[in-house]
């Protein structure tokens, strides 16, 4: 099945420092997405991704979709104490007939944490 | 809130017992998806349901074992399940099969098989 290599597996800052984390894979998707999961939580949508080169921010985070449509970035700025939890990168590519029906695949997920 | 409730929270079971996890969604979301979070491996799905059918079954033993009565309730039935079951069972739903970006995450059930 599809693999999504997600680095770093985990990482150890201090508050206000910038954060980049990235996905890369051998296939390519036709969507990219960045999920943070929180202690004791589900994950929860980030950022969505759907063209290739694609730049998108959401407050203080900004995901890129490579133009290979292999990899896809996050970067987090100026990080905060809240910033702490899992965040995962998931691929997208269609399946099935007609392309409307979609497996998605998740990344092992990145481990952050935020020292005050 | 986040419209897709999973019920127990924490659930620990013997290999012998039988358990079944509730998922509900208020969201009136046509697909709802079972997935086992494991200590550092990726998200595994499970099961999904569209429109109350299954539509993908990823090669689950059948020690699980769903049930879809209806679009906003989803089951997993637990039988004679192997320590190495113990894990984060996350449901999510969708608006339709597939929506990625429409995906919505319970809080999970943390299980433990003794």
């Amino acid at each position: 099945g599809q693999q999504l290599n997600q680095s770093p597996q985990s990482m150890f800052i201090q508050e206000g420092e910038d954060v980049s984390m990235n996905c890369t894979s051998s296939s390519i998707f036709n969507t990219w997405l960045w999920y943070k999961q929180e202690p004791g939580e589900g994950p929860v949508l980030l950022i969505a991704l759907y063209k290739a080169g694609e730049l998108t921010s959401n407050g203080r985070l900004t995901a890129q979709f490579g133009i290979t449509r292999k990899d896809s970035f996050l970067n987090i700025s100026a990080s905060i104490p809240s910033d702490v939890g899992i965040y995962f990168c998931a691929g997208q590519l269609p399946s099935g007939s007609g392309g409307s029906n979609y497996k998605l695949t998740f990344g092992k997920g990145t481990l952050l944490t935020v020292n005050p | 809130e986040t419209g897709v409730t999973q019920t127990p929270r924490h659930l620990v079971m013997g290999m012998t017992n039988k358990k079944s996890l509730k998922c509900e969604q208020h969201l009136g979301h046509n697909a709802m998806y079972w997935y086992k979070q494991s200590a550092k491996k990726p998200l595994e799905l499970m099961f999904v349901y569209s429109l109350e059918e299954r539509v993908e079954n990823n090669s689950v033993p059948s020690r699980f074992s769903p049930e879809c009565p209806n679009s906003s309730h989803l089951f997993l039935h637990l039988h004679t399940l192997q320590p190495e079951d113990s894990a984060l069972y996350l449901c999510a739903s969708s608006q339709d099969w597939g929506r990625a970006h429409g995906y919505t995450f319970g809080s999970g059930t943390r299980l433990t098989v003794v």
